[in-house]
């Protein structure tokens, strides 16, 4: 059974730097791209960018280039996204999600909820 | 950047009619594969999205046959044969054809 069992929530203040994780079980770890989505309150999902754990290339939201960093550690099976800069308008529940044969996102994280309030 | 655009915003059901929801692309998504890059995922309240449908028509495992997809090109259709009080839930789109990976407003599908 694939599994992706993410981080607990957080609560950051503006300016600060947040970083989730995403612990893979149940497939190949290297053979499938990660992402990473978030929502809002009350709106849909949005895709930020993801890894690819063979070689560590990523493609990033233009949206969120130069803010996000995804990556993957092979060892462990688990990726990773640190949002930097943080403000009110990232407060939403982070996903990561990952295809592993039945279309782009058929498998997702319990989800994060980040808080950024002063 | 493709941008989903979906129809209605609100769909009430009486459990055991059938429901259909729209969903327009601002560009084609047919690749040259000749498949669709469009996905239909459904968001139950308090729970992470599931996949539903993948390239237009295909229903993952475990999706019932209730459900089905439609479309080519800009245009495609989610239809439900007939609503179960289960179904209830927030219905999205998404295009899967080039990044940014880009899902529609969602579709709130509610039980008369």
């Amino acid at each position: 059974e694939v599994r992706l069992v993410q981080s607990g929530a957080e609560v950051k203040k503006p300016g600060a730097t947040v970083k989730i994780s995403c612990k893979a079980s149940g497939y190949a770890f290297n053979d499938y791209y990660m992402n990473w989505l978030r929502q809002a309150p009350g709106k849909g999902p949005e895709w930020m960018g993801l890894v690819n754990p063979e070689d560590g290339q990523n493609i990033y939201a233009e949206k969120f280039r130069g803010r996000v960093t995804i990556t993957a550690d092979t060892s462990t099976d688990t990726a990773y996204m640190e949002v930097s800069s943080l403000t009110s308008e990232d407060t939403a529940v982070y996903y990561c999600a990952s295809g592993t044969g039945e279309g782009f996102f058929d498998n997702w994280g319990q989800g994060t909820l980040v808080i950024v309030s002063s | 950047d493709i941008v989903m655009t979906q129809s209605p915003l609100s769909l009430p059901v009486t459990p055991g009619e059938p429901a259909s929801i729209f969903c327009r692309s601002s560009q084609s998504l047919l690749h040259s594969s000749g498949y669709n890059f469009l996905e239909w995922y459904l968001q139950k309240p308090g729970q992470s999205p599931q996949l539903l449908i993948y390239l237009s028509s295909i229903r993952a495992s475990g999706v019932p046959d209730r459900f089905s997809g439609s479309g080519s090109g800009t245009d495609f259709t989610l239809k439900i044969s007939r609503v179960e009080a289960e179904d209830v839930g927030v219905y999205y789109c998404m295009q899967a054809l080039q990044p940014p990976y880009s899902f529609g407003q969602g579709t709130n599908l509610e039980i008369k």
